[in-house]
């Protein structure tokens, strides 16, 4: 079965500076990967995803994805973080053979400081 | 959110009753799903469904039950065999449940945190 791990619980940055939220993943077969961002008491909002192509993914406000087959990993990237991007993020990996098996990280909690 | 909506924000329950959480959806999507979320667990999936008058278990269904009599809408019941359903409870849906939709998004809810007094 298919499963991800987000190694770090928190992590820290200050604002203006690069930030990485890092995501490994096992998956038999190709890999659908998703990023996913809630802020408190909300909902999950889509960032982005990887299903084939280009293992750089840009997503919605300023949030880029590498997917690296040989290391089985999907980081999530910014260049230059914002207060406003302190929230909790989820990556995620479909089943490939069940579209209805998408399997969540424990999420990492992201604190840009002023 | 998108056109995910859930209700109500806020539910509390007393031992040994039954409450209904609602999802809607206006997206047109065939698939429907709900998740628990516990802090620190990330998110658990409950029951799902692909199509109308058609659902299957996820990995945690016991105490909980479903219905799907109309494509937008896939209320959960949280029943009183639920022995520890204090959580944070997310709708999402998709396009397809079929093999054909493995790149399609989950579009989430805004969510459900259901309290036990």
């Amino acid at each position: 079965a298919q499963s991800v791990a987000q190694p770090e619980d928190q992590v820290n940055v200050a604002e203006g500076n690069p930030l990485t939220v890092k995501c490994t993943y096992s998956v038999s077969g190709n890999p659908y990967l998703f990023w996913y961002v809630q802020y408190p008491n909300r909902g999950l909002q889509f960032l982005l995803k990887y299903i084939t192509g280009d293992n750089l993914v840009k997503g919605s406000y300023g949030f880029e994805a590498e997917f690296n087959k040989s290391q089985t990993s999907f980081h999530l990237k910014k260049p230059s973080a914002l207060v406003s991007d302190s929230a909790l993020y989820f990556c995620a990996v479909r089943d490939p053979d069940n579209n209805n098996d998408m399997r969540f990280g424990a999420g990492t909690r992201l604190t840009v400081k002023p | 959110d998108g056109g995910i909506t859930q209700s109500p924000k806020y539910l509390f329950r007393k031992e040994g009753q039954n409450v209904t959480l609602s999802c809607e959806q206006n997206l047109n999507h065939d698939a429907m799903y709900w998740y628990r979320q516990d802090p620190g667990q990330g998110l658990r999936l409950i029951y799902y469904s692909q199509i109308v008058n058609d659902f299957q278990k996820g990995d945690i269904a016991e105490g909980y039950s479903v219905s799907r009599e109309k494509k937008e809408s896939f209320p959960l019941t949280v029943t009183s065999a639920q022995k520890n359903p204090t959580a944070f409870y997310l709708c999402a849906s998709s396009r397809t449940g079929t093999s054909g939709g493995r790149a399609d998004t989950q579009y989430f809810g805004p969510g459900t945190r259901l309290t036990v007094l």
